[in-house]
């Protein structure tokens, strides 16, 4: 079954440049989440989108950017990098509820693992 | 505002040892909660789950029960093996938004 994939897995960065990552959810998911986790750290919400339109903010810095496109996949933007940015992000996407009800299960990508020297 | 407290790791065990991860939560309302495990250079993987007080989520011999009492959600397993070594995270979900909010998982060694 297709999952969700995320690039690139592995980015090395120096202070003050820009990346970007993307995500590609699974085909009918309708939202799709981001998530940043620093070492040792909780996962902690940055942002996510439902049906192309921003959906929920959370702690995500005014330096990183997001949008997901027509095609649903999702694409983050970070500029003025600090080595504290330094961290493993997550993508998921969810699936439409029923009823906007029930129990909401995220499928995650594996990650991509950025480095800020 | 919603958090997720686990015991910290790593838990090391044995093969075939019994397992328990500690997981509480503060929330409002009555919260969805979850164990996600994140085996190594994968993503996070929805192990089970609970939506209701008493409700008993279970797969793969895990287990935990949604305890509004103690706003606990604790993880068992009876037996571990090698290949249950992975990152487990508990979680919830809450509110109109259905965000999760993490703990920060808990790490399981299992030798053989």
């Amino acid at each position: 079954a297709a999952g969700v994939i995320q690039s690139p897995r592995h980015l090395i960065k120096e202070k003050r440049e820009t990346a970007t990552l993307k995500c590609y959810p699974i085909p009918r998911h309708d939202t799709v989440y981001w998530y940043q986790q620093g070492p040792g750290q909780d996962p902690q919400f940055l942002i996510s989108f439902y049906e192309k339109m921003q959906s929920d903010k959370g702690s995500i810095p005014d330096r990183f950017s997001a949008q997901q496109f027509s095609d649903y996949h999702s694409e983050l933007n970070m500029s003025s990098l600090e080595l504290g940015d330094s961290a493993l992000y997550f993508c998921a996407s969810s699936a439409p509820r029923a009823g906007g009800s029930g129990a909401n299960v995220l499928t995650f990508g594996a990650g991509s693992r950025l480095t800020v020297l | 505002g919603d958090s997720v407290t686990q015991m910290e790791g790593p838990v090391t065990l044995s093969e075939e040892a019994f397992l328990t991860i500690n997981c509480t939560y503060t929330a409002t309302g009555y919260p969805s909660l979850f164990w996600y495990v994140q085996y190594p250079g994968e993503g996070l993987q929805l192990l089970l789950k609970a939506t209701k007080a008493d409700d008993k989520g279970s797969n793969k011999g895990f287990e935990a029960t949604y305890r509004k009492e103690t706003t606990s959600f604790h993880l068992e397993k009876g037996s571990v093996q090698v290949s249950d070594s992975a990152v487990y995270f508990c979680a919830l979900s809450s509110g109109g938004s259905y965000i999760p909010t993490f703990g920060r998982g808990t790490s399981l060694i299992v030798h053989p």
